[in-house]
């Protein structure tokens, strides 16, 4: 089975450039959660998703980020203008309807602003 | 609000000994208790949770957690330790009814040969 997919693996860019990274869960997971690593705080929530629907974004940093889930398959999160310090391993993850809580990761998309 | 301590940034520990990841949660409400492990430039991955029930769970790879209400604790653990064990553990708690699952720091494993 396909796990969660994200996209680009690997990004750099200028500062006050935008940067737009993607995401598609696991089929039938009705759940969306984009999460945020770095060394200093760890595993940041940034926002989650139920049936396509914003739950929870008072993770996310400040107006510069933005995230859509426009149908069930597929989820972006936009930075812009990016800068230094967005610079980040972000997380999506995925949970099915019915479960107690498990999540499943997708392999992050490292992001380097210069 | 619901927050996560994993108190020790490194475990190190000889292959063959048994090995303990410390983890003490606090929320309000009933705690749903989870660890999960990352190896370098990776996802995360499940290992084990604690809904309701026998305190002592099993998870993957021989892995276990005790739950301990009245310390506020879920401490994984395993007998016996593998050199492919050395990765970087991290306990997560949600409350139930909510989905929001908030994650520790995370502890570094380092199991030596």
């Amino acid at each position: 089975d396909a796990g969660v997919i994200q996209s680009p693996r690997h990004e750099v860019t200028e500062m006050g450039q935008e940067v737009t990274l993607r995401c598609k869960p696991i089929s039938g997971h009705n759940s969306l959660f984009w999460y945020r690593q770095t060394m200093m705080r760890g595993l940041e929530l940034l926002i989650y998703f139920n049936n396509n629907v914003p739950i929870d974004d008072s993770g996310m940093p400040e107006d510069r980020f933005s995230a859509k889930m426009p149908n069930a398959s597929f989820s972006t999160l936009k930075i812009q203008p990016s800068e230094p310090r967005d610079s980040a391993v972000y997380f999506c993850a995925s949970s099915p309807r019915t479960s107690t809580g498990e999540l499943f990761f997708g392999e992050g998309s490292r992001l380097t602003v210069l | 609000a619901q927050s996560v301590a994993q108190p020790e940034d490194q475990v190190n520990v000889a292959e063959g000994n048994p090995l303990t990841v410390k983890c003490t949660y606090s929320v309000s409400g009933n705690p749903y208790l989870f660890w999960y492990v990352q190896y370098p430039n990776r996802g995360l991955q499940f290992l084990l949770k604690y809904i309701t029930g026998d305190n002592l769970v099993k998870g993957s790879y021989g892995f276990e957690a005790e739950f301990n209400k009245s310390q506020t604790s879920f401490h994984l653990k395993k007998p016996s330790a593998l050199v492919s064990d050395s990765a970087l553990y991290f306990c997560a708690v949600r409350v139930g009814g909510y989905q929001k699952v908030t994650f520790g720091i995370g502890t570094k494993l380092q199991v030596i040969p």
